[in-house]
């Protein structure tokens, strides 16, 4: 089945420690999202790529980075994780087809930050 | 004010119920309009998107109101299944979808 893969599920990271997650989709969209979501909150977009063109959403951290090596792949960096971070993450693809734009979500990752 | 405002409930029904949600939205240039579902530490997942004309899938029916900037979601025959968080979402410009903080629902025999 064509879905939206999120390794690893959960993450435990050290304050200060870079840590990377990636998301992997087989539905050949050209957008992928990634969201951070905490708990009772709205998931909030951090940044999106079109294609290869990233778009940065204005309050994102620098410390939060991301790359897209190829259409399926696409990373979350983060330089040095405070508590703050702990949350969910969640990656999202959509295929820009002129209409409604529907977002998939993958399973999520959930960074614990110690 | 925020972009999309939903109550967060919780509503608490009992099978068999019809429940209804409202959401709106600050920004009259939205173009698309969607729900989704999520239930407790999973993803969203989308439930329908929300046409000008109204839409049905079953027992969920999807009604927006461009003249006063709201979306509503109307469930029927409520399954104990139907316990989630409901996320109103708009896209307010290219590519970019703003979500609601969720109404969450409970379901009771």
């Amino acid at each position: 089945d064509a879905m939206v893969i999120q390794n690893p599920r959960y993450q435990v990271t050290q304050f200060g420690k870079p840590v990377t997650l990636s998301c992997s989709q087989t539905l050949n969209h050209n957008v992928m999202y990634w969201y951070q979501q905490k708990s009772s909150q709205a998931p909030k977009l951090l940044f999106h790529y079109y294609d290869k063109d990233f778009n940065n959403e204005a309050d994102t951290p620098d410390n939060f980075q991301s790359r897209r090596p190829n259409t399926s792949f696409c990373f979350l960096d983060i330089r040095s994780p405070g508590l703050g971070d702990a949350a969910m993450y969640l990656c999202a693809t959509s295929r820009d087809r002129g209409e409604t734009y529907e977002q998939y979500f993958g399973p999520g990752t959930r960074l614990t930050v110690t | 004010r925020k972009e999309v405002e939903q109550d967060p409930g919780p509503f608490n029904v009992p099978e068999g119920a019809t429940v209804a949600f409202n959401c709106t939205y600050s920004n009259s240039a939205s173009q698309s309009f969607f729900w989704y579902r999520q239930d407790c530490r999973k993803e969203p997942k989308l439930l329908m998107s929300v046409y000008s004309s109204g839409n049905e899938d079953g027992r969920f029916t999807a009604q927006l109101n461009r003249a006063s900037q709201y979306i509503s979601l109307l469930i029927r025959d409520s399954k104990l299944s139907d316990s989630a968080t409901y996320l109103c979402v708009v896209r307010t410009g290219f590519q970019k979808l703003v979500f609601g903080t969720g109404t969450r629902l409970l379901v009771s025999p």
